[in-house]
């Protein structure tokens, strides 16, 4: 099944202890996103990545790191959570990029404490 | 400053009836224009797009209608069924390469059967 995975679905943490969201989509697509999705705010973009090795800065990048070493994965790093980051975090793939639609994973809430 | 708008945050609609869901932009240089689908516990699903070389594109019951010159597109669903109960995003990207995906805030339609 086509799929873009991404793990944990749920994570609670504490201010400044680094974590990882991983994402995996099983469809060869080049392109890659994260998003955050807060209430009143709809879904920002925080990263996204053209091919392996190449990412570029969305609209609320602060705070997070990405890296595509693989064209599956693309995860997405929080070196020093803190409680504004507490969101609902979407990864997303597409075969031909924004203007041809993004296939969303299932949705990660983090809350950080 | 809020470059795709959707202004309302609710619609209810009785099952059969046309559901019009709206969608306004300020930025000129974006050019296409994505419709998505989200329900509770999942990641938006894309629905339909249009380019700005389009003013109408057709999908089933799902009809996205653009018009450039009052920067606003809409949805149009017909006839709306009791699952097509969601929050709807309107969002738009500049293409040609350029991958950032601006968002609305979404649009809660409930169908009533």
């Amino acid at each position: 099944e086509a799929q873009v995975t991404q793990n944990p679905r749920y994570l609670i943490t504490v201010t400044g202890k680094k974590l990882t969201v991983t994402c995996s989509q099983n469809m060869n697509h080049e392109y890659m996103s994260w998003y955050r999705q807060d209430p009143g705010l709809g879904l920002r973009q925080i990263y996204y990545s053209m091919n392996v090795e190449v990412t570029d800065k969305g609209d609320v990048p602060e705070g997070y790191k990405v890296s595509r070493k693989e064209k599956r994965n693309f995860p997405l790093i929080l070196e020093s959570p803190s409680p504004n980051q507490t969101s609902l975090y979407f990864c997303a793939s597409s075969l031909g990029g924004a203007s041809y639609g993004y296939t969303f994973g299932s949705g990660t809430r983090l809350t950080v404490v | 400053d809020q470059q795709v708008k959707q202004n309302s945050p609710s619609l209810s609609v009785q099952e059969g009836r046309i559901s019009i869901l709206n969608c306004d932009y300020t930025n000129s240089m974006f050019d296409y224009f994505l419709w998505y689908k989200k329900y509770p516990a999942e990641g938006p699903t894309f629905l339909i797009s249009i380019s700005s070389i389009k003013d109408k594109n057709e999908d089933g019951r799902f009809t996205v209608f653009l018009n450039k010159s009052a920067k606003h597109l809409s949805l149009h669903i017909v006839p709306s069924q009791p699952g097509d109960s969601a929050v709807y995003f309107c969002a738009a990207s500049r293409g040609g390469g350029y991958q950032k995906v601006t968002f609305g805030i979404g649009t809660k339609l409930q169908v009533i059967p």
